[in-house]
């Protein structure tokens, strides 16, 4: 199975400031189509996990801008720009290149 | 608008049976390969089972692998989740999802408790 580390697992911000988390997979998530598919959820308190970016960069119609992907093979980064209250909640990368899918442990953001 | 509304979670003892469901709407389920993804209280998300668009493939979680089954209703619109042989360590909340290369949608979730 693809084991998913995330990095960190909590991350206090102060408002207005970015945030970076990272999201390392122990092998290539490049699929056999060329395609990689490494996402992002958010999840909210009390709420769903919400998708926000797919195949590393693609932000899914609604999401800010502020909140942006990057990064290839092993190595994935979530960014948000300028850190709003409404971004509170724990941030998890998922990959779904092969199956099991597998989730990152979650990263905690919550406001300094 | 996309909808996944789950049910039938519930209290359930250690070895016995439960039927999850996954009612859709605001899309066309049919053309859409759905999963199973759990979250047990305080942790993290664990991806349970997943099933193609037309059902002639299914895959599992070695944890849930000869236990649990996933199976759909295309007509009705809806997926299933059949557990079987539960254990405390199936507790957690089910949700499903819509997608297989990304999770473009989720349920609320049902939450499923196994205790004696």
């Amino acid at each position: 199975d693809i084991v998913m580390t995330q990095t960190p697992l909590s991350l206090p911000v102060t408002l207005g400031q970015p945030a970076s988390i990272s999201c390392r997979s122990s092998q290539s998530l490049v699929h056999s189509d060329g395609n990689t598919y490494l996402s992002w959820l958010q999840q909210r308190p009390g709420q769903p996990p919400r998708l926000l970016i797919y195949e590393i960069s693609d932000r899914l119609s609604g999401v800010p801008d502020r909140f942006s992907g990057s990064g290839a093979g092993t190595d994935f980064t979530l960014k948000i720009s300028r850190v709003e209250a409404e971004d509170v909640g724990v941030y998890s990368c998922v990959q779904t290149t092969q199956f099991p899918f597998t989730f990152g442990e979650g990263t905690k953001v919550e406001i300094k | 608008q996309v909808q996944l509304v789950e049910s039938g979670g519930g209290v359930v003892q250690p070895g016995r049976s439960l039927r999850l469901s996954c009612a859709a709407s605001g899309f066309i389920f049919s053309s859409y390969d759905m999963q199973w993804v759990r979250q047990a209280p305080g942790k993290g998300l664990e991806w349970v089972a997943g099933i193609w668009y037309d059902g002639n493939s299914k895959y599992y979680a070695d944890s849930v692998k000869g236990r649990f089954t996933i199976s759909r209703d295309n007509f009705k619109n809806t997926l299933f989740l059949q557990m079987n042989s539960l254990r405390a360590e199936d507790t957690a909340v089910y949700s499903c999802a819509r997608g297989r290369t990304h999770l473009s949608a989720w349920g609320q979730g049902t939450l499923v408790t196994v205790s004696s």
